[in-house]
């Protein structure tokens, strides 16, 4: 069955390192998209990406980057973490304007 | 842009008892909307979807949603609410091919 991965689960790291955190999928969809959860924002769009080599800012992408040199993975880099970028992280994929598929979450804690 | 606004943040209710957590949404015109839901400690899942066509929609483990274009809602309902649908509902706009998403409503059902 087709499906969206998350690595790692959860992540623990300190204030200014560089943290990656990967998303893989297997649908073959080539729109994916990276959020963070948090309490009383729900989810909000970081980055996401309608294809290979092409990656737009959400609401709030400072401090992330992307980039997708093929299909199935968009990773997500906090160049220099800080603790306000504690919180879930989610990707989706989708094949166009429909249903958004979501992974498992990464758990990230900056201390 | 589009917006989302989720007015219940948090509702408690015993089995049996019906449900209807509001969603309201900016902008008129042609809209697609959608309902997730996230059970504790999992990823979000997709609930049900308007497009287009019958405005009341019928979506999984019996939930159903009601497109009122004149009051720019898509509220979600189930008549008989059992332990097993708490979870964190979300509601979301389509805006080009990305999702806009409320901040959410915490549903706990009590045996």
């Amino acid at each position: 069955d087709a499906e969206i991965t998350q690595s790692p689960r959860h992540k623990i790291t300190e204030t200014g390192r560089q943290v990656t955190l990967a998303c893989h999928q297997t649908w073959n969809h080539n729109n994916m998209f990276w959020y963070r959860q948090d309490l009383g924002h729900g989810l909000r769009l970081i980055h996401y990406s309608y294809g290979v080599q092409d990656t737009n800012k959400g609401e709030v992408s400072d401090g992330y980057s992307v980039s997708r040199s093929n299909t199935e993975d968009l990773p997500l880099t906090l160049e220099s973490a800080a603790s306000s970028q504690t919180s879930v992280y989610f990707c989706a994929s989708s094949a166009g304007p429909d249903t958004q598929y979501f992974g498992p979450g990464t758990r990230l804690t900056v201390l | 842009a589009q917006s989302v606004s989720q007015h219940n943040h948090h509702v408690i209710l015993s089995e049996a008892a019906s449900l209807e957590l509001g969603c309201n949404y900016s902008y008129g015109g042609t809209v697609n909307l959608f309902w997730y839901v996230q059970y504790p400690g999992q990823h979000l899942q997709l609930l049900l979807k308007y497009f287009s066509g019958d405005p009341l929609v019928k979506g999984i483990k019996g939930f159903e949603a009601e497109f009122i274009k004149s009051k720019f809602s898509f509220n979600l309902r189930k008549p008989s609410v059992q332990w097993s649908d708490t979870a964190e509902y979300f509601c979301a706009v389509k805006d080009t091919d990305k999702l806009i998403f409320g901040t959410g409503t915490r549903l706990q059902v009590f045996p």
